[in-house]
């Protein structure tokens, strides 16, 4: 049983181009989150959502945008995809409950590549 | 803001030398959490050790053993006797519960690499 899954595991594209991952969880947790791997290997978060509302929004170009149709998914949808777009990104998610914060989980990342 | 610093960026030993990870952390939670996790090769992030800001007590699990100290705000990482399987980006992360719920801040990583 896979906990966090993401879709597809690899991405490869045109520069211009709009594509989404798509992210689902089994654990029940609350709050699901996406972050971004560079080349270095920075993890820098990009959006949280907890209970399908948005509660963390770095930094992002507005081409990014997520959406949670539910507390079990979160999607990442990129628009004009550039180059430096390329990088890893992964999907996590945790339960945060009252008076405590739990250790996210991580879905097994998405490889993309922008030509 | 919160913030996460692993001054060390690489660290290279030989097999079953001991190597302590260092954490820094800030923040202006008074309820936090801190975490590492490990990045093998192959890519996965796999979590290993959480620690709240009202629990100071050292934990060991097998050879990794964790030092958590709120008066330098450091949350160290030692691998006792290491072996080349430990070789892998390790990262440790922050999540406040006040002003910050929600928002998990990582360090940059440090990459051990052990040597047979």
């Amino acid at each position: 049983d896979t906990a966090v899954s993401q879709t597809p595991k690899y991405l490869v594209t045109q520069m211009g181009n709009d594509k989404s991952i798509k992210c689902e969880q089994n654990l029940g947790h609350d709050t699901m989150y996406w972050y971004k791997q560079d080349s270095k290997k920075f993890l820098k978060i990009m959006f949280s959502y907890n209970n399908k509302e948005l509660i963390i929004n770095e930094t992002v170009p507005n081409r990014f945008s997520p959406k949670s149709p539910d507390k079990a998914h979160l999607n990442l949808h990129i628009n004009s995809l550039e180059l430096g777009d390329s990088a890893v990104y992964f999907c996590a998610s945790s339960l945060i409950a009252s008076g405590t914060y739990n250790e996210q989980f991580f879905g097994p990342g998405t490889r993309l590549t922008v030509l | 803001a919160q913030k996460v610093t692993q001054a060390q960026t690489e660290i290279s030993v030989v097999e079953k030398e001991d190597v302590t990870l260092d954490c820094v952390y800030e923040t202006r939670d008074t309820t936090y959490y801190l975490f590492w996790y490990k990045q093998p090769p192959s890519g996965e992030l796999v979590f290993l050790i959480r620690r709240n800001s009202f629990d100071e007590q050292n934990e060991i699990s097998g050879r990794y053993s964790w030092n958590f100290q709120k008066s330098t705000s450091s949350f160290n990482f030692t691998i006792t006797a290491s072996q080349v399987v430990d070789s892998a980006v390790y990262f440790c992360a922050l999540s406040g519960l006040n002003t910050n719920a929600g928002k998990s801040t990582f360090g940059d990583g440090t990459t051990l690499t052990v040597k047979p």
